[in-house]
């Protein structure tokens, strides 16, 4: 079983609050990824990281952050989360192979 | 043209029954090759990786035609708990997965 925390686990916040959603391993993997899915929709990435100090943006726009200031650590921010935010987020991350191990998801609903 | 293409379901099977999903991807080049399986509000979770060679796991296997670009994932024996969103995913340059749409399978007894 993949060692990936998130938390939390659910989020219901008021629009313009910000808010960070933590994403953790213990797998030592060096590669970090955030997903963003609506209900019966495909994933899209919107970060990654190679590894420490290094982020990227992925394919879909998001108006988030990241960080990777420690290997284990990939938290998310949003400075001033919108209704349009709603959705889960999910974090992965990978070793030296090519699969990636998703954590369980954070279901955020924006009001 | 998206860069992984499923069949797009639902498949509806009887316990017991084989099917099988197939799966297109766009870019030659591609690297690696798996099938996810989603389970409804939940996080998608490795099957199988797909090896050139053609690899089986219990009731499940998995094909690669390199030459037509396309993957395939055969279940045998359907499970009640076989029901679930089956991701076909392609990875071209080893950091992100191209996810397809996933290919929902529902099976009823």
């Amino acid at each position: 079983e993949a060692d990936i925390y998130q938390t939390p686990r659910y989020l219901v916040i008021g629009t313009g609050k910000k808010i960070t959603l933590e994403c953790s391993q213990t797998m030592g993997h060096d590669k970090m990824y955030w997903y963003q899915q609506d209900p019966g929709m495909e994933l899209h990435l919107i970060h990654y990281s190679y590894g420490v100090n290094s982020t990227e943006k992925g394919d879909l726009s998001s108006e988030s952050t990241v960080s990777r200031i420690r290997t284990e650590h990939f938290p998310l921010t949003l400075e001033s989360a919108r209704p349009s935010h709603t959705s889960q987020y999910l974090c992965a991350s990978s070793g030296g192979g090519n699969e990636q191990f998703f954590g369980p998801g954070t279901r955020l609903t924006v009001l | 043209r998206k860069e992984v293409e499923q069949d797009p379901g639902p498949f509806n099977v009887p316990e017991g029954a084989t099917v099988a999903f197939n799966c297109t991807y766009s870019n030659s080049a591609s690297q690696s090759f798996f099938w996810y399986r989603q389970d409804c509000r939940k996080e998608p979770k490795l099957l199988m990786s797909v090896y050139s060679s053609g690899n089986e796991d219990g009731r499940f296997t998995a094909q690669l035609n390199r030459a037509s670009q396309y993957i395939s994932l055969l279940i045998r024996d359907s499970k009640l708990s076989d029901s679930a969103t089956y991701l076909c995913v392609v990875t071209l340059s080893g950091y992100a997965l191209n996810f397809g749409k996933g290919t929902s399978l529902l099976v009823t007894p």
